[in-house]
């Protein structure tokens, strides 16, 4: 199978913040990605890291620790519309994605 | 703009029967890919193409074949479909000039094999 794990499944509260944590083990690596996923609907890309740190898009921001296999995505002032599945990747030696199962993030009013 | 164009939707197969889910794009990217996504799997590589007339081999391509005859065009036949073939579909591309790992995915193709 795939090095790379996250939650199966998070509930947060509307207007609250929610992490999303990823681990991976890869002996080469170019990056990291975070796709969102509505049910039924395909992937879109929010957010990459290639270098160690926090990358900050608005409501949404992605850390990266390359010497710990470690990355989180943080979501900030949660609405309904963000009630989906997220997706970690990292892209290995070959440059080709590896794809975590994805987390479902339930948001309850 | 179409961006990524799948077909089709969703298919209802019989065992041993013949399937080509086509895939077409209209924004002139590069590298093309077919993935599965199963239940509880993360998506899983299919095949791949970096640029027309090229095709490679992803994580899971047996009982699959692509071809890449232009830019726009990535179809992936089934020759002989099996009920572990159930599964969503899902064409992506990537343009080299932008974000690398950031796939444009088409609306995916739901297909059943009986």
């Amino acid at each position: 199978g795939q090095n790379i794990d996250q939650p199966t499944e998070m509930t947060a509260t509307e207007g609250a913040i929610v992490q999303i944590n990823c681990t991976y083990q890869t002996s080469g690596f170019n990056g990291l990605f975070w796709y969102q996923q509505h049910a039924g609907e395909a992937p879109t890309f929010l957010s990459n890291n290639v270098l160690d740190g926090l990358e900050e898009k608005g409501r949404i921001s992605s850390f990266l620790s390359r010497s710990k296999g470690y990355s989180y995505l943080l979501l900030k002032e949660l609405q309904m519309k963000d009630s989906a599945s997220y997706l970690c990747s990292y892209m290995d030696s070959n440059y080709q994605l590896i794809w975590g199962a994805g987390t479902k993030l339930i948001i309850k009013p | 703009t179409a961006g990524i164009t799948q077909a089709p939707t969703s298919q209802i197969l019989a065992a041993g029967r013949s399937m080509t889910l086509r895939c077409t794009q209209d924004m002139r990217h590069n590298a093309m890919y077919w993935y599965r996504q199963d239940l509880g799997l993360g998506l899983r590589l299919i095949h791949y193409s970096n640029t027309a007339g090229t095709t490679g081999k992803g994580e899971v391509p047996d009982g699959y074949s692509v071809s890449r005859a232009n830019t726009d065009d990535f179809p992936l036949t089934l020759a002989s479909a099996v009920p572990s073939q159930t599964s969503v579909y899902f064409c992506a591309s990537s343009d080299g000039s932008g974000v690398a790992g950031e796939l444009f995915f088409g609306e995916g193709s739901r297909l059943t094999v009986l």
